[in-house]
């Protein structure tokens, strides 16, 4: 069985960093592009970054780009996102996803929930 | 990037009745189209992608159409498992992005 599970979320003021952790289990972790999404209060869903299944490729859209930064060790089979100079709007929950091909996500962890505050 | 507007915002049905839920691009996005169903407190789940193919373990009820712009999923014969929020998201290529969701409620 596949499980994604984040972990590392919390209560973070403006301009401040954090580390996400995503741990993956039930497939071969190293065979798979992984992918940040996160979901707004509103709902709304936004990609947030995705990693190559070794690692050597990354991407970002506009919004997070400079201030994020998706990694992987595929020795642990773990997933992190690095978060830096946050801000209100980055409050949102984040999912771990597994990329099932062109940019699509097949599974989704439970999430972890950011909230960015003074 | 690419703009996804799904309509309706909100759908209210009983068991038992068919549903459609469209989609459409701000361009052409071909067939990479994906659905995802979300229930209350719950992460997204995969439904149908590349438009049409249903993801494993979906039931054969749901059903995805559509190229180029225009997209549709259809639920035949509503079960009350089926009840909560859809949203469709292209994956063209970056960024790939999401519809703002449908909320589907029992009537």
């Amino acid at each position: 069985e596949v499980m994604l599970v984040e972990s590392g979320g919390g209560l973070v003021k403006p301009g401040g960093s954090l580390k996400l952790s995503c741990a993956a289990s039930g497939f071969t972790f190293s065979s798979y592009a992984m992918s940040w999404v996160r979901q707004t209060p509103e709902k709304r869903l936004e990609w947030v970054a995705t990693i190559s299944s070794g690692g050597s490729y990354t991407y970002y859209p506009d919004s997070v780009k400079g201030r994020f930064t998706i990694s992987r060790d595929n020795a642990k089979n773990t997933l992190y996102l690095q978060m830096s100079s946050l801000r209100s709007e980055d409050t949102a929950m984040y999912y771990c996803a597994r990329q099932g091909g062109r940019f699509y996500f097949d599974y989704w962890g439970q999430g972890t929930t950011l909230t960015v505050s003074s | 990037d690419i703009q996804m507007t799904q309509s309706p915002a909100s759908l209210s049905a009983s068991v038992g009745e068919t549903v459609t839920i469209t989609c459409r691009a701000s361009e052409n996005i071909y067939s990479y189209l994906a659905w995802y169903q979300q229930k209350q407190g719950k992460s997204p789940q995969l439904l149908v992608y590349n438009a049409k193919t249903l993801a494993e373990g979906v039931p054969s009820r749901f059903s995805g159409s559509g190229s180029g712009t225009q997209f549709s999923l259809k639920i035949n014969s509503l079960q009350p498992e089926d009840f909560g929020s859809y949203y469709c998201q292209h994956h063209y290529g970056t960024p790939p992005t999401f519809g703002g969701g449908t909320k589907l409620e029992i009537k």
